[in-house]
């Protein structure tokens, strides 16, 4: 059981605009550390997406862009399209636990 | 361009040693964090611990009293050992570290090797 909580699965049609939240608490994302998202497309290693809450890798399209308030974070995906069908996952460091954590995952399906 | 580039034994009986190691190619070794990242099938990322050039070590102190990582400057790599392994240990193994790129924050993952399968079976 991840201490940041992402839904296990979301879809939308092509075009569309999805989110994706991670929720965490006073020990991780509430306490100031910053949120961290990857893309790990099937049978490949996680791609960092967003990093520092909301800023995108050089080459990461701007149609992916996060946030973060208080205890929880998200992503938001506009203009969706068939290649963004993924598994998403959260990252923040959790204090009372010393350790990085991730978030369950996110199945992203394009309808 | 940085890469990383695993290998180990992919296939292990109950009560064995898991062992992998990690090479850095094409930048700097000294000076950041070499941390391996597991992922069991269908689940989810756990941070299993990071080591530094130094051999400084931080493990998941889930993991704490079973992990071994250690440093080889002289070949850029670094390896990791955890022993009697059983069945929950199967997953996939990633190297990784956090902060290699001046853009990117201290503590996001931003190189990744591309994962070695580890199944434990009797």
């Amino acid at each position: 059981q991840s201490v940041l909580t992402q839904p296990p699965s979301v879809s939308g049609a092509p075009g569309q605009r999805v989110t994706i939240s991670c929720t965490g608490s006073s020990s991780n994302i509430g306490a100031g550390y910053d949120v961290h998202w990857y893309q790990q497309l099937p049978g490949t290693a996680p791609k960092l997406l967003i990093y520092g809450n909301n800023n995108r890798p050089s080459g990461v399209p701007d149609r992916f862009s996060g946030s973060k308030s208080d205890t929880s974070a998200s992503l938001a995906i506009t203009g969706l399209q068939a290649e963004d069908e993924a598994d998403y996952y959260c990252q923040s460091y959790d204090r009372g636990l010393s350790a990085w954590e991730f978030g369950g995952g996110t199945r992203l399906t394009v309808l | 361009q940085v890469q990383l580039q695993q290998w180990g034994a992919g296939l292990l009986k109950p009560s064995e040693t898991l062992s992998l190691t990690c090479a850095v190619y094409g930048g700097s070794f000294s000076g950041y964090h070499w941390t391996w990242i597991r992922q069991p099938p269908g689940k989810g990322l756990e941070w299993i611990g990071e080591i530094n050039h130094a051999g400084t070590t931080t493990y998941n102190p889930s993991l704490k009293s079973r992990v071994t990582m250690s440093v080889d400057t002289s070949k850029n790599q670094f390896s990791l050992k955890l022993p009697s392994v059983t069945a929950a240990d199967t997953a996939v193994y990633y190297c990784a570290t956090r902060g290699y790129f001046g853009w990117s924050s201290v503590d996001a993952f931003d190189i990744w090797g591309q994962g070695t399968m580890v199944t434990v079976s009797s």
